[in-house]
């Protein structure tokens, strides 16, 4: 299986900071990545696919980059509703993968 | 709008079978991949398996032996019944869609259903 790891695992951050999440993989899996945002007792929410492509309904503050096995989930201005803990998902590898999440506070 | 509502038992006994159900609403079951995805309380998600519209499958070799997904397109429905189940199998199981155009990522996801395992 392929790993995940994501890295920082806790955030504190403040409104308008920038953020940027890392998610490394053991292999190389091309661009078959997702981000999702989870809130406390809520089903995660795509927010990025194929490593960069933004989901329909999606901020543009959200933005992804990456290939290989390195991929990075950024915020360029966290507001309020952004709080929560984020996964990155690898999809070019049965079986399909999460990492172990990062959450993200408030400072 | 799509919708995934998620049924069945909130407690299952150990060595029993856990089997749940997902409706589709809002649109059809045809053409997409329909995953199960479950998280233990306060930890991460686990990727279970999918089952396309056709009827095939693909399952988490770490759940294989024990995994069964069943699709019925008539009533835009699909299942999962996962035999023998242990303390370990107690989480949060979500059914989300995928689309092959989307590499198979989850866009939709029904609310979770907490099943629990214990005697």
């Amino acid at each position: 299986d392929i790993q995940l790891t994501q890295s920082p695992s806790f955030l504190s951050a403040s409104v308008g900071d920038r953020v940027t999440i890392t998610c490394r993989a053991s292999q190389g899996i091309s661009s078959y990545s997702a981000w999702y945002q989870q809130k406390p007792g809520k089903a995660p929410k795509l927010l990025i696919f194929a490593s960069s492509t933004l989901q329909i309904g999606v901020p543009s503050r959200f933005s992804g980059s990456g290939s290989g096995t390195e991929f990075s989930l950024t915020i360029s201005s966290l507001q309020p509703e952004d709080f929560a803990t984020y996964y990155c998902q690898q999809l070019g590898s049965y079986p399909f993968t999460f990492g172990g999440g990062t959450k993200v506070e408030i400072k | 709008q799509v919708q995934l509502q998620e049924s069945g038992p909130g407690l299952v006994k150990p060595s029993e079978t856990l089997s749940l159900t997902c409706t589709v609403s809002g649109g059809s079951i045809r053409s997409y991949y329909w995953s199960w995805i479950r998280q233990p309380p306060g930890k991460g998600l686990e990727w279970i398996g999918y089952i396309y519209y056709s009827g095939s499958t693909n399952y988490n070799p770490s759940l294989k032996s024990r995994v069964t997904m069943s699709v019925d397109t008539s009533k835009n429905q699909f299942s999962l019944k996962l035999r023998s189940v242990i303390a370990a199998d107690t989480a949060v199981y979500y059914c989300t869609r995928g689309e092959f155009e989307q590499m198979l990522v989850s866009d939709y996801w029904g609310q979770g259903t907490l099943v629990t395992v214990s005697s």
